[in-house]
């Protein structure tokens, strides 16, 4: 049972454009929502996270959208660029007591340039 | 400052075979983990443990032993390997407290013939 589904599988965007990845949980317990970011041959990093007493969450180029009675949270990547051609995932948690993430599906998001 | 290393990076095994897929981590962090990366799935927790001594189950523990004797590694054992154990194994680690970010290594990729 795949508590935290993920989508598109894959994304083609051109330099410049905006990419959106979107996340859904089942959990109303969850409490911690980060996205990781994962280069080939490389772990995931910790990219950008948010907690659900906020609705958006903006780091530089990297937004996190949250709609908790949806239950449903999106990455919006603005002026995308090559560079950010990378496997996306997003994870849930609840916050207290040990890290145990349970990660979406991955998105691999290529950016044409 | 190394982070979270594993080793080793590539492995083939015969089904039956055991071995230990080595984790050390140099940032004195409580938490540490394993995930197992497969396609379409994106990362399921296996074991956990939140200090020297302590160890936990994840989603997908069959198969696989943990033991935590200090604070820097955290070996993960395939006692009897089977083909369903094809993945590519990540351990990750992370302070106690909330909202610490996990700390991956770059991952061991094992194929199970």
């Amino acid at each position: 049972q795949q508590q935290v589904k993920q989508s598109p599988q894959s994304l083609i965007v051109q330099k410049g454009g905006i990419s959106i990845i979107n996340c859904a949980y089942e959990n109303t317990a969850f409490d911690y929502f980060p996205w990781y970011q994962q280069f080939p041959g490389k772990g995931p990093a910790l990219l950008i996270a948010i907690r659900p007493d906020v609705s958006e969450k903006k780091e530089g180029r990297f937004t996190i959208s949250f709609n908790k009675s949806a239950k449903q949270f999106s990455l919006h990547i603005m002026d995308s660029q090559p560079g950010d051609s990378a496997t996306y995932f997003c994870a849930a948690d609840i916050i207290q007591g040990a890290q145990k993430l349970v990660f979406g599906q991955g998105t691999r998001l290529t950016i044409n340039p | 400052n190394a982070g979270v290393t594993q080793t080793p990076k590539f492995q083939v095994l015969k089904t039956g075979q055991s071995m230990t897929l080595q984790c050390a981590q140099d940032m004195n962090h409580e938490y540490m983990s394993w995930y197992r990366q497969d396609p379409g799935m994106g990362l399921r927790l296996i074991h956990y443990s939140v200090g020297a001594g302590i160890t936990d189950q994840g989603e997908v523990p069959n198969g696989y032993n943990v033991s935590r004797s200090t604070t820097e590694d955290f070996p993960l054992r395939l006692l009897s390997a089977a083909p369903s154990q094809t993945s590519v194994y990540f351990c990750a680690s992370s302070r106690r407290d909330s909202n610490s970010p996990l700390h991956f290594g770059n991952g061991t990729r094992l194929t199970v013939t």
